[in-house]
């Protein structure tokens, strides 16, 4: 039962325009999301986090929007530039729990 | 400048050989973790630490131990490597039990 999901597998953005990553999850008790970025052949790195306690959270082309009752959230990033281009995951956990990772997105931004 | 080090980078091996990934840590941090990530399940937990000694069960550890002796040093070991093992697998750590973890350049692993 996958708890945290991106259904969406891949995505491709025009240079200069917004794109939106989405991630769902199911468990309720989640209360601190993450999103990781990853190029090809490197690990995971951290993004931008946001507390449930929280419904947006911005740092400088990133900004995380939670809608705690939809069990949603998002990723904006804003202008798209082409080194934006990697896979992203959002992670979930509840309290001091483990992180919950989903499935991921691969971000493709074009000239 | 890298905290988190992993070997071997890659590693072809046979079915049935036993294999050894290490993670060593530069960070002092107190958590340690293993992931595997393969297509269309992203990364998924196999086993983690919580100090020296203590260790856990993650969502897919069957077939799967390891070890923590020292804090900077945590150990993945395929007992008998079968070919639902080949993925690539990466190393984690956190100073604390939640909020941001830091990972490793992974380890890609092939088993024939």
């Amino acid at each position: 039962d996958q708890q945290v999901k991106q259904n969406s597998p891949s995505l491709s953005v025009q240079e200069g325009r917004i794109s939106i990553l989405n991630c769902d999850y199911t468990n309720s008790m989640f209360d601190y999301f993450l999103w990781y970025k990853k190029y090809p052949a490197e690990g995971p790195t951290f993004l931008i986090s946001i507390s449930s306690i929280k419904d947006k959270n911005e740092d400088g082309r990133f900004t995380v929007f939670l809608n705690k009752s939809a069990k949603h959230l998002s990723l904006h990033i804003v202008p798209s530039q082409p080194g934006d281009s990697a896979v992203y995951f959002c992670a979930a956990s509840a309290s001091t729990d483990k992180l919950i990772f989903g499935t991921g997105t691969r971000l493709q931004v074009f000239p | 400048d890298a905290g988190i080090t992993q070997s071997p980078r890659h590693k072809v091996t046979e079915t049935g050989t036993p294999v050894t990934l290490r993670c060593h840590q530069t960070e002092n941090h107190r958590y340690m973790y293993w992931y595997r990530q393969d297509p269309g399940h992203g990364l998924r937990l196999i086993h983690y630490s919580y100090g020296v000694k203590d260790t856990d069960k993650g969502e897919v550890s069957d077939g799967y131990s390891v070890s923590r002796s020292k804090t900077e040093d945590f150990l993945l070991t395929l007992e008998s490597a079968t070919s639902s093992q080949t993925s690539v697998y990466f190393c984690a750590t956190a100073p604390t039990a939640a909020g941001e973890l830091f990972f490793g350049e992974g380890s890609r692993l092939t088993v024939l």
